[in-house]
């Protein structure tokens, strides 16, 4: 089984300032990686997701991520946030065939002028 | 991405009373789908998996005759929560998975907020 975790449960941040949320995740076997965003009392919206190929991929929204398989992570990063940002983001994982998601507890990320 | 429109996006309702909510792909034709349920702060959990035209399977926990599950075509699934109580007060979201999604890519409706008095 597999499983994620996200350190962060709030990370405050002002405008323009460069934000990193971490995501390490645990499986046996290969993984695909995801990056959610959830807007208030909204559904998830895929920002990015790695599957194969380049470790550092890049999504919606100015954010990218990076694959780090002897680590085990897949943090996400956004060089300059707005206040716009501001929401919760949520990384998860699954592995090879029609398997499901697991997501981590999520991030709320909280940009102030 | 994906369009999955969910409707209602919130509803209240007394205890006791049975709730349905519709789950629909907009854009593409789903052999499975997944509802969730999200607590206040708290991440998705998943409910039960369903594929067109068989059985839900529901995680452990998660009791079958109150949240009763139809996926009765390629782009329609609805749950139904029966006899709801208050504890059955929560954010349910629905999702999907294009046939030619076999790594596992889910597109997620925007929710329904359930509230029992």
């Amino acid at each position: 089984a597999q499983s994620v975790t996200q350190l962060d449960s709030q990370v405050p941040v002002f405008e323009e300032a460069p934000v990193e949320l971490r995501c390490n995740y645990s499986s046996s076997v290969s993984v695909y990686l995801f990056w959610y965003v959830q807007y208030p009392n909204q559904g998830l919206q895929l920002l990015l997701k790695y599957l194969s190929g380049s470790t550092l991929v890049k999504g919606i929204n100015g954010f990218e991520a990076e694959f780090n398989k002897s680590q085990t992570s897949f943090h996400l990063r956004k060089p300059s946030v707005h206040i716009s940002d501001t929401a919760e983001y949520f990384c998860a994982v699954s592995t090879e065939g029609y398997s499901t998601l697991t997501f981590g507890k999520g991030t709320m990320l909280l940009v102030s002028p | 991405g994906a369009v999955v429109s969910q409707h209602p996006s919130w509803v209240i309702c007394k205890s006791g009373t049975s709730v349905k909510i519709e789950c629909r792909s907009l854009d593409f034709q789903a052999t499975t789908m997944f509802w969730y349920r999200q607590f206040p702060k708290q991440s998705l959990m998943l409910m039960a998996t369903s594929n067109e035209g068989s059985k839900a399977t529901y995680e452990q926990g998660v009791e079958k005759d109150k949240f009763l599950i139809n996926h009765a075509s390629l782009t329609l699934s609805t749950l139904t929560v029966t006899s709801a109580h208050p504890e059955d007060s929560s954010f349910y979201i629905c999702s999907f998975r294009a046939p030619s999604e076999a790594k596992n890519i889910q597109y997620f409706g925007a929710g329904t907020r359930l509230s029992v008095l």
